[in-house]
């Protein structure tokens, strides 16, 4: 079956400071990877999408420069969150598909700002 | 813009008693999609359900949901409760091949013996 290992499952970094978490999928290949944020008290936020030869694509609100990502492959893409600081802190899932109109989901990364 | 409304953010009910879920969106797009996901802590969220054929029922593991363009809802129901169905449920919305997907805010479900 389709699964999709996100790592490291729990992170704490100080304010300030950047963070890298990855996702690989398992069983298919993952020709876009869409990358979401939840923060506390709020729903998932989908921040960009990432689409094999295509240009990334990010959602207003969010930039290359604070959350640079990388899929070299098609069952491997990471994402580094840059300067993190308090509203940062969330739960990052990795949604990733290869039928566009499913994606199947990591467990997050549970990032926490100090 | 797009959206994705569930009402209800607990829904707490008796082990056998019928389940609905609330979901209601918003597109300009013709072509969309809706999905149910259900989210156990520490786990990833899992598929349920998905359709984009219009009053056509969907079915998998005793939950069902149809999908009503006129009414832009995608209400997802179980006959009977269990108490393994406790968990936190979102409602999702893509259209076309975008790959984007528009949650709702979630429904936390309670099943109580």
């Amino acid at each position: 079956g389709a699964l999709v290992y996100q790592y490291p499952r729990r992170t704490i970094c100080k304010s300030g400071t950047s963070m890298r978490m990855e996702c690989q999928a398992v069983g298919f290949q993952a020709t876009s990877v869409a990358w979401y944020r939840q923060s506390p008290q709020k729903t998932f936020e989908l921040i960009a999408l990432s689409t094999v030869n295509s240009a990334i694509k990010y959602e207003q609100n969010f930039t290359q420069e604070k959350f640079p990502i990388s899929h070299p492959n098609l069952s491997f893409s990471s994402m580094t969150v840059l300067n993190a600081y308090l509203e940062d802190r969330g739960l990052y899932l990795c949604g990733a598909s290869w039928v566009q109109d499913t994606q199947y989901f990591g467990p997050g990364t549970r990032l926490l700002v100090l | 813009g797009d959206s994705v409304t569930q009402k209800e953010g607990l829904v707490t009910l008796t082990e056998g008693l019928p389940v609905m879920l609330n979901c209601t969106y918003q597109t300009i797009y013709s072509n969309a999609f809706l999905f149910w996901y259900v989210h156990y802590l520490n786990e990833s969220p899992r598929l349920l359900l998905k359709s984009s054929t219009d009053n056509k029922r969907t079915e998998h593991q005793g939950f069902h949901a149809t999908l009503h363009k006129s009414s832009s809802s995608f209400h997802l129901q179980k006959s009977s409760a269990q108490l393994s169905d406790s968990a936190l449920y979102y409602c999702a919305l893509t259209w076309g091949n975008t790959g984007k997907l528009i949650f709702g805010l979630g429904t936390t479900l309670q099943v109580q013996p």
